[in-house]
């Protein structure tokens, strides 16, 4: 079974940077039928994808983070990252990460999407911002 | 401020049927993408409830139903059950944001 465990620091002060890191068992991170993705959820409030990552490296973020987003992958060790710099408040929020499945292409007025969904996920690692 | 949009919260008494909608735009769920659901059970991580619309994910019982409509979504849950309680999640793809996005989030609350 399909297990994700996230591991990192708990606690950063503002205007460091977080480093995250999924730790996937149970299953290849090199295979072609998925991404790797990030979602936060601040305390009491809803959920936020950060990123995905495909086991070549290959990666893309979500607009609203993307300066301060990166994402890595190492299959030799079956586990992929996420770096968030210049932390704030607002950054404190739990993180997940989780198994990007690929779904079905869409092609809307000419342009070709594939459709992600999270099929499986990890608990989560809270982290807080604060001086 | 989510790109989807949830009630904060619904109820229901136990064999009872609810309905959770998620209302999105001509840029998400209006243009054509997929909207699936996720379960947040108190204390846990989210699990996968409903893909592509209306595919219930392995295990998941035929209680659960998915559709959508326009530029909105529902997810049907009959014979309410006090396992049920808990945060349910839509998401789906934006293409004016090129990426996923998350409703935020409805609390099923089981009487």
């Amino acid at each position: 079974q399909l297990q994700l465990q996230e591991s990192g620091p708990g606690l950063l002060k503002p205007s460091e940077t977080l480093s995250l890191t999924c730790t996937v068992s149970g299953g290849s991170i090199s295979s072609s039928n998925y991404y790797w993705g990030w979602i936060r959820q601040p305390p009491g409030r809803g959920l936020e994808w950060l990123g995905s990552v495909y086991y070549d490296g290959s990666t893309f973020y979500n607009p609203s983070l993307k300066s301060r987003v990166t994402m890595s992958i190492d299959t030799s060790k079956n586990h992929f990252s996420l770096k968030l710099t210049s932390v704030s408040a607002a950054d404190t929020a739990l993180y997940h990460c989780a198994r990007v499945r690929r779904g079905t292409i869409t092609i809307i007025r000419g342009v070709r999407t594939e459709q992600h969904y999270f099929d499986s996920w990890g608990q989560g690692t809270l982290v807080t911002v604060s001086s | 401020q989510s790109v989807l949009t949830q009630p904060p919260s619904v109820s229901g008494a136990p064999g009872q049927r609810v309905t959770i909608s998620c209302t999105g735009s001509s840029s998400n769920i209006g243009a054509g993408y997929d909207v699936n659901w996720y379960l947040q059970l108190p204390g846990t991580a989210p699990k996968l409830l409903i893909h592509g619309n209306h595919n219930r994910a392995s295990g998941v019982p035929d209680r659960f139903f998915g559709s959508n409509s326009g530029s909105s979504a529902s997810l049907a849950i009959t014979g309410l059950q006090a396992e049920d309680e808990g945060d349910y999640y839509c998401q789906s793809y934006d293409n004016s944001l090129s990426g996923s996005v998350f409703g935020g989030g409805t609390k099923l609350t089981v009487l």
